[in-house]
């Protein structure tokens, strides 16, 4: 069962604003909403996690619904580096500790110059 | 500097044929995991350890052995019995304190094709 739905593809020029949109219906109160990133033929990146405020980084920033229910991944000035796959995800937890990263297919972003 | 990595990046095998793909950290992280990626698809969990000695299936584990003799290494062996072993293989690492948040961290990843 998905526990996230992204959108396959997105598009944006360069240096303009992007918003990658996250559906999580199903996230309970103490999941936290993770962001990762793969560039191509590469491992995947932590962008940024959140639980129930906005948070900005040095990557990006992460605004969450009020209901928690959905949440966009902002990239504030788009650049070519930022073409990746982008994949928003709920962990699960393995114990100990250690929890699993299931990844969905996420949203492809493509930069335009 | 820190970080994770993977041995060799491009790998091709005969059919029947086992290997075994290296993961190595210098994170001084207790966890470790192995993920398989298909083309255009996501991840999936083939094994994981939590400790030095010990590990635990993941999703995908059959056709798969793992060991974690030391701490810094978690090596993936594919053996003959994984009937579709061609796929991009990531190892991550995460520090497994379970206080706070703890970034998984992934190596570079090996590229195997079974001829």
């Amino acid at each position: 069962d998905a526990k996230t739905t992204q959108p396959n593809s997105m598009e944006s020029n360069e240096e303009e604003p992007v918003h990658l949109p996250c559906n999580h219906s199903t996230i309970s109160g103490t999941d936290y909403i993770h962001w990762y990133r793969q560039l191509p033929s590469q491992g995947p990146e932590y962008v940024i996690h959140g639980l129930t405020s906005n948070v900005n980084n040095r990557m990006a920033s992460l605004a969450i619904a009020e209901d928690r229910k959905s949440s966009t991944l902002i990239l504030h000035r788009a650049t070519l580096r930022d073409a990746a796959v982008y994949y928003c995800i709920l962990r699960d937890p393995l114990g100990a500790g250690s929890y699993q990263l299931t990844f969905g297919k996420g949203t492809k972003l493509s930069v335009i110059p | 500097d820190g970080g994770i990595t993977q041995s060799p990046k491009y790998l091709f095998r005969k059919e029947g044929q086992n290997v075994t793909l290296s993961c190595e950290q210098n994170l001084n992280h207790d966890a470790m995991y192995w993920y398989r990626q298909d083309p255009g698809q996501g991840l999936r969990l083939i094994y994981y350890s939590q400790i030095v000695n010990d590990f635990q299936k993941g999703d995908i584990a059959e056709g798969y052995s793992v060991s974690r003799e030391k701490k810094e290494s978690f090596p993936l062996t594919v053996t003959s019995a994984q009937k579709n072993p061609t796929a991009f293989y990531l190892c991550a690492s995460t520090d497994g304190t379970g206080a706070g948040y703890n970034e998984q961290f992934f190596g570079p990843g090996t590229r195997l094709t079974v001829l």
